[in-house]
């Protein structure tokens, strides 16, 4: 158990509706990143947060995915108006941050939550 | 943007036969490397990372990797591998002082018994 927990695990939704995903991070970690992943892929770099601050998201990011920290424990993902494309395998993973003590640079991922768009 | 490199998609080994895994990556600055490895229904978890130091690091079970900073490559090995190898291996690269972390496309491992 990595201590990072997800949820759901598996989500299958009907293109047009919209998803959220919840993830919990290891309680000390004030990182938090979002991953998408699908087949024969590796893990994708989505958004990442410093506590509730979302200090940086990827280009490949559109409008209709959004991520919310507020109050720097728990971070919740939402994909609205869900394409097929959107299907994947979406990973959290928290860690320290750069210079404090305890620092090992390691990801802590969750099991991820999959998403399947009809 | 950082690229980071795997150019064995897929690998079928018997068992104790030896194992290497390449890794290059594209960003001439200082970098973090790291192996991750993925068990057959398993998260994502650190085999190994090397920040600085001896270029040739040791992770868990048995695996180590090199880091050849005139090659941009940091390669996985292992002498003898074990059906339990049998895995996905992600290498993914953090580079200073940025925060974000880039992984390759990953190596599907399976290993013969």
């Amino acid at each position: 158990d990595t201590g990072v927990s997800q949820d759901p695990r598996h989500k299958i939704t009907k293109r047009g509706q919209n998803v959220t995903f919840r993830c919990d991070p290891i309680s000390e970690h004030n990182r938090l990143y979002w991953y998408r992943q699908t087949l024969g892929q590796g893990p994708e770099f989505l958004t990442y947060f410093q506590n509730e601050a979302q200090l940086e998201k990827s280009r490949l990011l559109s409008d209709r995915f959004s991520a919310e920290r507020p109050k720097g424990s728990f971070s919740t993902l939402e994909i609205q108006r869900t394409e097929q494309g959107d299907s994947a395998m979406y990973l959290c993973a928290s860690s320290l941050p750069l210079g404090l003590a305890g620092y090992t640079g390691e990801l802590f991922f969750g099991e991820g939550s999959r998403l399947t768009v009809l | 943007a950082q690229s980071v490199s795997q150019h064995n998609h897929h690998v079928i080994l018997s068992e104790a036969a030896s194992l290497e895994l390449g890794c290059n990556y594209s960003y001439g600055g200082t970098v973090n490397l790291f192996w991750y490895v993925q068990y057959p229904g398993q998260h994502l978890q650190l085999l190994l990372k090397y920040f600085s130091g001896d270029p040739l690091v040791k992770g868990i079970k048995g695996f180590e990797a090199e880091f050849i900073k005139s090659k941009f490559s940091f390669n996985l090995r292992k002498p003898s591998v074990q059906w339990s190898d049998t895995a996905e291996y992600f290498c993914a690269v953090n580079e200073e002082p940025g925060n974000q972390f880039y992984f390759g496309t990953g190596t599907s491992l399976t290993v013969i018994p």
